[in-house]
């Protein structure tokens, strides 16, 4: 079965601490792809990363750090030195296109809260 | 120069009545999608059209069908709107192929009293 789980329904954080965002999924399928979305309070969402299951290479971009563990089946995200403009709704997503075609399955979100 | 754009924004309408969102896209993409996202936030498939034919249909009411005109153009119909249609439901649109990744527009708030 796909699964994803976000298990930290909420998170509160002061500015300038880091904070992680854990997702943990779950797939058949050797190939396989995540995501992570972001939704601000203005409701769009919006892409900050994909990385495929073959690829288990961490990411950094700025802030933004994502940790890819194939052997836990997490793909966790960090925000360093959080600021008050990360506030939103982070939901991660898997896409297993052998046995699901191309839909991207959800994780519940996590919402993020970060105070000045 | 939106990428992926929906219309209307916002709709309040009253139970029993029909509507529909235009969902276009302008990244020259091939594929399309409408997801809800429900009061709790969960988001959740329900169509996919890769070059107007329709790939995926979740199990979602008869009274939703979508219509997808040309590549670049996902509507959704929505017939005899019930309270618990109340939602937001979002456009996407992505190119198939191994660096796939779905771009979604800003979303349709539905509000049905």
């Amino acid at each position: 079965a796909q699964k994803v789980t976000q298990a930290q329904t909420e998170i509160s954080v002061v500015e300038k601490e880091d904070v992680t965002l854990d997702c943990v999924y779950e797939t058949r399928d050797t190939t396989y792809y995540l995501f992570w979305y972001k939704q601000p309070p203005s409701g769009e969402l919006v892409f900050l990363i994909r990385r495929n299951s073959f690829d288990e290479q961490n990411e950094i971009s700025g802030r933004y750090s994502w940790n890819f563990q194939k052997s836990t089946s997490s793909f966790n995200f960090t925000i360093t030195a959080s600021q008050v403009v990360d506030s939103a709704v982070y939901f991660c997503a898997l896409r297993s296109p052998m046995e699901y075609g191309n839909k991207l399955v959800f994780g519940a979100g996590t919402i993020l809260r970060v105070k000045s | 120069d939106t990428a992926v754009s929906q219309t209307p924004k916002y709709l309040v309408t009253q139970m029993g009545n029909d509507k529909s969102i235009k969902c276009e896209q302008n990244l020259g993409h091939d594929t399309m999608y409408w997801y809800k996202q429900d009061s709790k936030k969960f988001l959740k498939i329900m169509f996919s059209y890769n070059n107007k034919e329709l790939i995926i249909n979740e199990t979602v009411p008869n009274r939703f069908s979508p219509k997808s005109p040309d590549k670049a153009h996902l509507n959704l119909h929505i017939n005899s709107l019930e309270l618990g249609d109340s939602a937001v439901y979002f456009c996407a649109s992505s190119q198939v192929g191994r660096k796939e990744t779905q771009y979604f527009g800003p979303g349709t708030r539905l509000l049905v009293l």
